[in-house]
């Protein structure tokens, strides 16, 4: 079965410019969420997703960030315009839902995308 | 404000030896507690996971301890071999489906 995938691995922009970043979750689940780690420091909840709809996304540090999951299917973030600070490895991750079968609170994780802002 | 605390921020170990991470926490609402192991250039895994209702817990060499009162918990590597060096994160959550809450990770070599 096909893990988390994330595209792009890397990314290096100007400041000032956009960048979308894509998580591709585990067929079948519907709990979708994105992390960030700035260089040292802890792995920071952005948002997250049940199916198409954002359930929490009080990580979120500004409107530059827009997460979208069309369809509850695959997922963006997109990063507009994109600031110095914004530089760090973004993690998608993902689950089933409470109840089902494989839900042990886990949360699988991609390998994320690492995003360098110039 | 850092919910998780975690430490060493890095470690090195002898193969064979014990290699302990500690993370310490505040909320009490937490009631999940795992331990991720990253490899360089891939994602972080579940290595282990715990609940508040018990006190250890053992798979294989790895071991998670967990003091309820003293809102810390922390993982034991026996017999560490070169292979587990990797970045160990702590996390927590409040329920099944919520966030995790991570430490800011512990950076273990095991050298031969």
């Amino acid at each position: 079965e096909a893990g988390v995938t994330q595209f792009p691995s890397h990314s290096v922009i100007e400041k000032g410019q956009t960048v979308t970043l894509r998580c591709d979750p585990i067929s079948g689940h519907d709990n979708l969420y994105w992390y960030r780690r700035v260089m040292g420091k802890e792995i920071k909840f952005l948002l997250h997703f049940v199916k198409e709809s954002k359930q929490d996304e009080s990580g979120m540090p500004n409107n530059r960030f827009l997460a979208e999951r069309t369809g509850g299917t695959y997922s963006t973030l997109k990063v507009q315009p994109a600031e110095l600070e914004d530089s760090g490895v973004y993690f998608c991750a993902s689950s089933p839902l409470l109840g089902l079968a494989g839900s042990s609170g886990e949360q699988f994780f991609g390998p994320g995308t690492r995003l360098t802002v110039l | 404000q850092q919910q998780v605390k975690q430490s060493p921020q890095s470690l090195i170990v002898q193969k064979g030896g014990i290699s302990i991470i500690n993370c310490a926490y505040e909320n009490t609402a937490f009631d999940y507690f795992p331990w991720y192991q990253q490899f360089p250039g891939k994602g972080p895994a579940l290595l282990i996971a715990i609940r508040p209702d018990v006190s250890e817990k053992k798979e294989g060499r790895f071991t998670i301890s967990f003091n309820k009162s003293a809102k810390q918990f922390s993982l034991h590597i026996m017999d560490s071999q070169p292979g587990d060096s990797a970045t160990y994160f702590c996390a927590a959550s409040s329920r099944a489906g919520n966030q995790f809450y991570f430490g800011t990770g512990t950076s273990l070599t095991v050298i031969p």
